[in-house]
């Protein structure tokens, strides 16, 4: 089973509506991040996350909301998408071991806003 | 001006070449220095670590650290298809308040290796 996984994979909704994507993780991180990628843009951090009370905003955090329910799940919400949200959205956890820090990235979820 | 460049591609070469991907960075703090590797339709997987300026290496690939260009370089030698791939730059430093900060990515090149 993936350690990293994200519900749905593919979903396309309509401007105006709220849409949740999740994230769940097995590998017992305390810390959580989600991103969207853009073509000719790469990934750019939406919120992250470094433990069940912390949660802080990332570049892009317009439009976006987040809750952190436990340790393994971190979700993001969109409360009213609108159509230049339109991209790949990547959840990721990382842990620290001898000072070097490793993202583990979901599968993605491909979102389309009509 | 974006904290890491990154030029895009695409980079097409054939099979067996020596490929140079590159990212240049503005943030003279950055200690750590990553490259992910994309497949098509799947997310980014580490592929190699360096702490400070010098060289790595690992099998066919080499990370290259000068911080004193605040330049990377990732060499991969003799290229296969499997290599294929998006190729993504990440760098951070130790944030305020925390063990550690948060990654700084590329914008990715996007290489294709031809038999």
């Amino acid at each position: 089973d993936a350690d990293v996984t994200q519900t749905p994979r593919n979903r396309i909704t309509k401007t105006g509506k709220r849409i949740m994507l999740e994230c769940s993780q097995t590998k017992g991180h305390d810390r959580m991040y989600w991103y969207r990628q853009d073509p000719g843009l790469g990934l750019r951090l939406i919120y992250y996350s470094f433990d069940v009370k912390d949660i802080n905003k990332g570049e892009i955090s317009d439009g976006y909301s987040v809750s952190r329910q436990a340790q393994a799940k971190f979700s993001l919400s969109l409360e009213s998408a609108i159509p230049n949200q339109t991209a790949l959205y990547f959840c990721a956890t990382s842990d620290t071991h001898r000072g070097q820090e490793t993202q583990y990235f979901g599968p993605g979820t491909r979102l389309l806003v009509l | 001006q974006k904290e890491v460049e990154q030029d895009p591609g695409p980079l097409s070469v054939p099979e067996g070449a020596i490929v140079s991907l590159n990212c240049t960075y503005s943030n003279s703090a950055f200690q750590y220095f990553m490259w992910y590797r994309q497949y098509s339709r799947k997310g980014p997987e580490l592929l190699m670590y360096t702490y400070s300026s010098g060289n790595k290496e690992d099998g066919r690939f080499t990370a290259q650290v000068d911080k004193s260009s605040k330049y990377i370089s990732l060499f991969i030698r003799d290229s296969q298809p499997s290599d294929s791939a998006t190729y993504l730059c990440a760098m951070f430093t130790v944030g305020r308040g925390s063990t550690l900060g948060r990654l700084y990515f590329g914008r990715g090149t996007q290489l294709t290796v031809w038999p």
